[in-house]
């Protein structure tokens, strides 16, 4: 079972809507949180990382949020673009990096 | 723009040929990886570097080797490659700070598909 579990596997939604993607990890001890974002035939590209004290962190459109103690964290996108249609991947940082399957989202006008 | 450059984009090969993945970053990183990706799936780190003349297997069992003569350079061979080579290869580089706290900096892969 992987250590990163991320939810949904893929998502549709309409241009203009918000979504939110999830992420449950059991990788201990922590360090840090990182999402990245993969566009179709691209390397992953960082969005923002999350440390042990950070609750909320926001990049643009982009929020993270991090529950420590619950293990879970989460992206919300606000006002969904065309191009935010990606692979989101989420990794935690321990003695190693555990890296999450991903969630595909799909951005339609 | 990345700087981080994997070529070749695309590699079909038959079963049984030596190939080389090359992977070349200008950002003077000391840490460099290289993952596979599947569809669907996490990346798994077959190899990693902590710079010259370092060389670490990752994770993922692998019949690929790896080299680091030079910072920049951190090429990936398979000595025979086999159909269930066939995947996607990532090449990345970090700033060796300990912890993780440095972000990872991904080229845009190599297709290889093994016939």
């Amino acid at each position: 079972k992987n250590q990163v579990e991320q939810s949904p596997q893929s998502l549709i939604i309409l241009e203009g809507k918000n979504c939110t993607l999830q992420c449950n990890y059991t990788v201990s001890p922590f360090s840090n949180l990182r999402w990245y974002k993969q566009d179709t035939g691209r390397g992953p590209v960082s969005l923002t990382i999350m440390t042990f004290s950070e609750n909320t962190k926001s990049n643009g459109r982009y929020t993270a949020t991090l529950d420590a103690d619950t293990k879970q964290s989460s992206l919300h996108i606000t006002a969904s673009q065309l191009s935010d249609s990606a692979s989101y991947i989420c990794v935690v940082s321990a003695c190693d990096m555990r890296f999450g399957a991903g969630t595909r989202l799909t951005v339609k006008p | 723009e990345a700087d981080i450059y994997q070529t070749p984009r695309y590699l079909v090969i038959g079963t049984g040929k030596k190939i080389t993945l090359e992977c070349s970053q200008t950002m003077g990183h000391d840490k460099m990886y290289w993952y596979q990706q599947d569809p669907g799936m996490e990346l798994h780190l077959i190899h990693y570097s902590y710079g010259v003349n370092s060389t670490e297997k990752g994770d993922l069992s692998s019949e690929s080797t790896v080299s680091r003569i030079r910072t920049e350079h951190f090429p990936l061979t398979l000595e025979s490659a086999r159909p269930s080579h066939t995947s996607q290869y990532l090449c990345a580089s970090s700033e060796w700070v300990g912890s993780y706290n440095s972000p990872l900096h991904f080229g845009n892969g190599t297709r290889l598909t093994v016939t």
